[in-house]
């Protein structure tokens, strides 16, 4: 059964701090890898990640993917409040359908 | 501005009331989805439409309907079958020929309670 997991479950630390979330997948026929943010509402989208090795980057965000040891992770550097969210991992399946195979994902509290 | 919008935020229904709601998007894209959200759970898939006219189940169905007459709208009705419809609802949409043709965009919740 395909699945993702992410971890940890959750995560408390304090500004300034750097943290790193491990999204980690068994998928069959794997496509791509996306990351989002949700803030208490709609989840907003980070990046999508196809190819090993190649680091997105958005500001203080990074995120990079293995494709040999199925497993991305999202780095999130200087850690301020705003920062605070639950960050989810999905992966897409090649095929014709967009099904789209949820982590649980990982909640961060950065506190002041 | 083109987005997805879900209406209404909050909702509150007796037992046994089916209840709609609505999910609109003006990014022209030919997908949408209905998810639902439980504490602890992450995102389940209820419905996906790829097509207008066309729809298919998703992981968990049954007590939910829904329609897809136009590109732009989905509803999903919540039916008094049912069994524990508390939950906060996401719709989101993607496009298949768009070049970020993975990425789902959501709308931003209903909050759907059952009293």
């Amino acid at each position: 059964e395909d699945k993702v997991v992410q971890s940890p479950l959750s995560l408390v630390v304090h500004e300034g701090d750097t943290v790193t979330l491990n999204c980690s997948y068994e998928v069959t026929n794997f496509r791509s890898l996306l990351w989002y943010k949700q803030e208490k509402k709609a989840p907003t989208f980070l990046f999508m990640l196809t190819s090993s090795g190649i680091e997105k980057k958005s500001g203080r965000l990074s995120s990079i993917l293995d494709k040999k040891e199925l497993f991305s992770i999202l780095n999130i550097t200087a850690t301020q409040t705003g920062d605070s969210a639950v960050y989810l991992c999905a992966v897409v399946p090649a095929g014709n359908n967009r099904k789209l195979i949820w982590g649980l994902g990982t909640s961060l509290a950065v506190n002041p | 501005d083109g987005g997805i919008t879900q209406s209404p935020k909050y909702l509150f229904r007796k037992e046994g009331q089916n209840v709609t709601l609505s999910c609109e998007q003006n990014l022209n894209h030919d997908a949408m989805y209905w998810y639902r959200q439980d504490p602890g759970q992450g995102l389940r898939l209820i419905y996906y439409s790829q097509i207008v006219n066309d729809f298919q189940k998703g992981d968990i169905a049954e007590g939910y309907s829904v329609s897809r007459e136009k590109k732009e709208s989905f509803p999903l009705t919540v039916t008094s079958a049912q069994k524990n419809p508390t939950a906060f609802y996401l719709c989101a949409s993607s496009s298949p020929l768009a070049r970020d043709t993975d990425t789902q965009y959501f709308g931003p919740g209903t909050r759907l309670t059952v009293l």
